[in-house]
């Protein structure tokens, strides 16, 4: 069974950062680009950042642009997003998501997400 | 605002079908058959039920079942179950420099 298992999420302040982490189990991790996705209250789904099987290349939204990065280590089946700076509309629950096609960044679908983790971003 | 447009409620009662619409342009769902759709039960993870307009994973009831006209891609829901009430995500590849799309998502309620 695949597991996408997300940690890293609470409460900070504006200005502020987190790191999130999403390790995986039950399926070749190398094999899969790896994106992170987060819903805001009320709203629907957006992707953040994107990371190629090999780490070669990384997307993101450009509401994140030189705020947020994404990393994997592939020995351990991991993914994660250092969030630095971050603003209140940053608040949302965050999701890792394993995709296996995907072309200059462009991911034909989503197979396997995790269940998420809550970034709220409040004084 | 989604770039991929979805009704924000549909219900219906247990046994019938409800059809969620998906509506893009040329650049997304018009231009590619890689619509996929995914089922989410708050709390829980999001799960694929359909990739390439209308491809069901290994496992998924085929009470689901998706299709694609010009812009707008659809999802169908036939013999409703209680199980089914959840939110439905629909996403495209995109030709646009956005590098992928979903829409709002749609609030199933089973009457």
């Amino acid at each position: 069974e695949v597991q996408l298992v997300e940690s890293g999420g609470g409460l900070v302040q504006p200005g502020g950062s987190l790191r999130l982490s999403c390790a995986a189990s039950g399926l070749t991790f190398s094999d899969y680009w790896m994106t992170w996705v987060r819903q805001a209250p009320g709203t629907g789904l957006e992707w953040v950042a994107k990371i190629k099987q090999d780490g070669a290349e990384k997307y993101y939204v450009d509401s994140v642009k030189g705020r947020f990065t994404i990393s994997r280590d592939n020995a351990k089946n991991s993914v994660y997003l250092q969030m630095n700076s971050l603003r209140a509309e940053d608040t949302a629950v965050y999701y890792c998501a394993s995709s296996r096609y995907c072309t200059d960044g462009v991911c034909s679908r989503f197979d396997y997400w995790g269940q998420g983790t809550l970034v709220t971003v409040s004084s | 605002q989604s770039a991929l447009t979805q009704p924000a409620s549909v219900s219906g009662s247990p046994g019938q079908s409800i059809t969620i619409s998906c509506a893009g342009t040329s650049s997304d769902i018009g231009g590619y058959n890689f619509v996929s759709w995914y089922q989410h039960h708050p709390g829980k993870a999001p799960k694929l039920i359909i990739y390439d307009v209308s491809t069901r994973p290994s496992g998924v009831s085929n009470r689901f079942s998706g299709s694609k006209s010009g812009n707008t891609a659809s999802l169908t829901i036939s013999g409703l179950l209680a199980e089914d009430e959840a939110d439905y995500y629909c996403s495209s590849y995109t030709n646009s420099n956005t590098r992928g799309v979903f829409g709002g998502g749609t609030k199933v309620t089973v009457l």
